[in-house]
Parts: C-alpha cells; sequence; structure tokens
C-alpha cells in the first residue's frame, strides 16, 4: 500500500529541536517531491515547505533558517529538523508527495509550551 | 508575500452548484499558479482533490470541478451531496514559495 506515516511530534518547550520524520511505503520517496504542511489548532493549512527530487529545498519565511529537510534514502525517509521552537510552531504536521500531492500522511503533533 | 484569499464560508442546498474561488493579491490567478484544491474534514488530514488548475485524482468525484474563473482559481460543485460537507483549501505556487489561502467551511443544507 501506497502511503506516508509521519512520527517525531510530541511536547517540548520554546526553543527546543525536534526531528519529524515523513516514512515512504510502496514507493520510492526520493522518486518525488515531499511537501510540509502545518495546522495550527482550529486554523487553517500553512504551506511549509517542499524538496525536490534534486534536494532542492524552499521553505516558508516563518521556519526559514529554523527548519530543515533531509533525506535517508536507506530508510525512504524524508526528515524535518525543526528548532527553536515557537508557541506559534505548535501544530499537526503533514507530509505530502508529488506535484500532485496525492499521498497525505495522517500527522504527527508537535505542542510547543513552556 | 503575497496573500491568498478565499471566501471563508458558502451554502448550498443538496443537488445544487456552488463555486470556490481562490485569489492572489499579486494580481490574476493563472495555470502557472498551479491551483490545487484539497478538501478536508473534522478529524482527518487533507486529501487532494483538484491539482494544476483542472486535474482531477482517481478518488475524486466527477461532480467536481476545477478552473480559472475571472483571475481566480475555482473550484465548481454540481450536485452537491451532504458527504461533501467539508473545509476546502487552495494552495497557489510562487516562485519560491507555496501559499495556502484561509479555506471555505462549506454547509451543505
Amino acid at each position: 500500500e501506497v502511503q506516508l506515516v509521519e512520527s517525531g511530534g510530541g511536547l517540548i518547550q520554546p526553543g527546543g529541536s525536534l526531528r519529524l520524520s515523513c516514512a515512504a511505503s510502496g514507493f520510492t520517496i526520493n522518486n518525488y517531491y515531499v511537501t510540509w504542511v502545518r495546522q495550527a489548532p482550529g486554523r487553517g493549512l500553512e504551506w511549509v515547505s517542499v524538496t525536490y527530487t534534486d534536494s532542492s529545498t524552499s521553505y516558508a519565511d516563518s521556519v526559514k533558517g529554523r527548519f530543515t529537510i533531509s533525506r535517508d534514502n536507506s530508510k525512504n525517509t524524508l526528515y524535518l529538523q525543526v528548532n527553536n521552537l515557537r508557541v506559534d510552531d505548535t501544530a499537526v504536521y503533514y507530509c505530502a508527495r508529488g506535484g500532485d500531492m496525492d499521498v497525505w500522511g495522517r500527522g504527527t503533533t508537535v505542542t510547543v509550551s513552556s | 508575500q503575497a496573500v491568498v484569499t478565499q471566501e471563508p464560508s458558502l451554502t448550498v442546498s443538496p443537488g445544487g452548484t456552488v463555486t470556490l474561488t481562490c485569489g492572489s493579491s499579486t494580481g490574476a490567478v493563472t495555470s502557472a499558479h498551479y491551483p490545487y484544491w484539497s478538501q478536508q474534514k473534522p478529524g482527518q488530514a487533507p486529501r487532494t482533490l483538484i491539482y494544476g488548475t483542472t486535474n482531477k485524482h482517481s478518488w475524486t468525484p466527477a461532480r467536481f470541478s476545477g478552473s480559472l474563473l475571472g483571475g481566480k482559481a475555482a473550484l465548481t460543485l454540481s450536485g452537491a451531496q451532504p458527504e461533501d460537507e467539508a473545509d476546502y483549501y487552495c494552495l497557489l505556487s510562487y516562485s519560491g514559495y507555496a501559499l495556502f489561502g484561509g479555506g471555505t467551511k462549506l454547509t451543505v443544507l
């Protein structure tokens, strides 16, 4: 079955760091764009970042310099390193596959609170 | 940075037709913005219905269609069903980034 599974979320204090994972099954993640999207509680969707098949990346201004995407092709997994977390980074983080965003994961929840 | 605008809420009668729109503060939305439309129901992850302005996925009901209309991206629902009640988000691509609109809460009533 083709799917994406996010993990790595949790409760973290402001200023802390987490590494979110987006694990692919049923396909090779390295062959696709992957987009990260987040949704704060009770709010709409927010585009966070994208990584292309050539490993180039783009980030939203709100996370630029704090978030970094990387890949581990041996694990068929994409990572979103989130540093210097702020309260307003609290959200469910989703990853989505490809230029047509045809596969979404169920999300992982990041809560930033003291 | 651009701002993407959507109607905050719309209501449609069962069997009726409704058009949701997606505008950009930078000017007319074109196919170069590669508009996406995603549907999200309470407690669920989003799923993409339309990509690249008009393209549908295999799971996209035929009653949904995407277009460009009056300088905006548009999602038209023809023959609304109760299960279409959801939040709908458009996503536009710009140079180096992308932006979601604030979403439209569609009520089928």
